[in-house]
């Protein structure tokens, strides 16, 4: 198994609570990517990062922030959370070479917001 | 419109039975395509990478058609434990950026 570790596990909010969801990696990957899983959504990208603090926007981005300081971490921020982000969140990582572009997924966080 | 296209299904099939499932894309440009397999309240894994000139492992099977740009996943011998939402992926090397199917449901019976 790909070694990505995401915490927490499950959270429960309320609205307008900030909340930061964690994913670390120990494949030294470049990419790191956050989706949301919802009901005949599928996996929505929400942010993702090409290395150490640079990052890019997914089609769900409103509402949510990233952080990237280190290869290992990367951080995804709701400022003020919403009922229309609870979701289970997931995080990749990719190698990012041409022929080994594959994700790999850590287990998800069930964020619920009340 | 959708940038993957998949059957939600489900797809209820008995013990043994060749069950497939066909994936379109909207983008020709797309480079890499993938089969991922989600268990319940589990993670998405990838099942197998799919190539131009098709793949095999095992009992699974993949075919990608650039031409009317879709994908397809042969299963053959279905077993209990291939039970599982199928997920349609397709990537772009130079932007590392994948694109998901909403996922088709696969239930195999005894």
């Amino acid at each position: 198994d790909a070694g990505i570790t995401q915490s927490p596990r499950h959270k429960v909010t309320e609205t307008g609570t900030p909340v930061t969801l964690r994913c670390h990696q120990t494949e030294n990957h470049r990419y790191m990517y956050w989706y949301r899983q919802d009901p005949g959504h599928g996996l929505r990208l929400i942010h993702y990062s090409y290395g150490v603090k640079d990052t890019d926007k997914g089609e769900v981005s409103d509402g949510y922030s990233v952080s990237r300081s280190k290869t290992e971490d990367f951080l995804l921020t709701l400022e003020s959370a919403t009922s229309s982000q609870t979701s289970v969140y997931f995080c990749a990582i990719s190698e990012g070479t041409s022929g080994k572009n594959i994700q790999y997924f850590g287990a998800g966080t069930r964020l619920s917001v009340l | 419109r959708k940038e993957v296209e998949q059957d939600p299904g489900p797809f209820n099939v008995p013990e043994g039975a060749t069950v497939a499932f066909n994936c379109t894309y909207s983008n020709s440009a797309s480079q890499s395509f993938f089969w991922y397999r989600q268990d319940c309240r589990k993670e998405p894994k990838l099942l197998m990478s799919v190539y131009s000139s098709g793949n095999e492992d095992g009992r699974f099977t993949a075919q990608l058609n650039r031409a009317s740009q879709y994908i397809s996943l042969l299963i053959r011998d279905s077993k209990l434990s291939d039970s599982a939402t199928y997920l349609c992926v397709w990537g772009l090397y130079n932007f590392n950026k994948f694109y998901f199917g909403s996922g088709t449901k696969l239930n195999v019976k005894p």
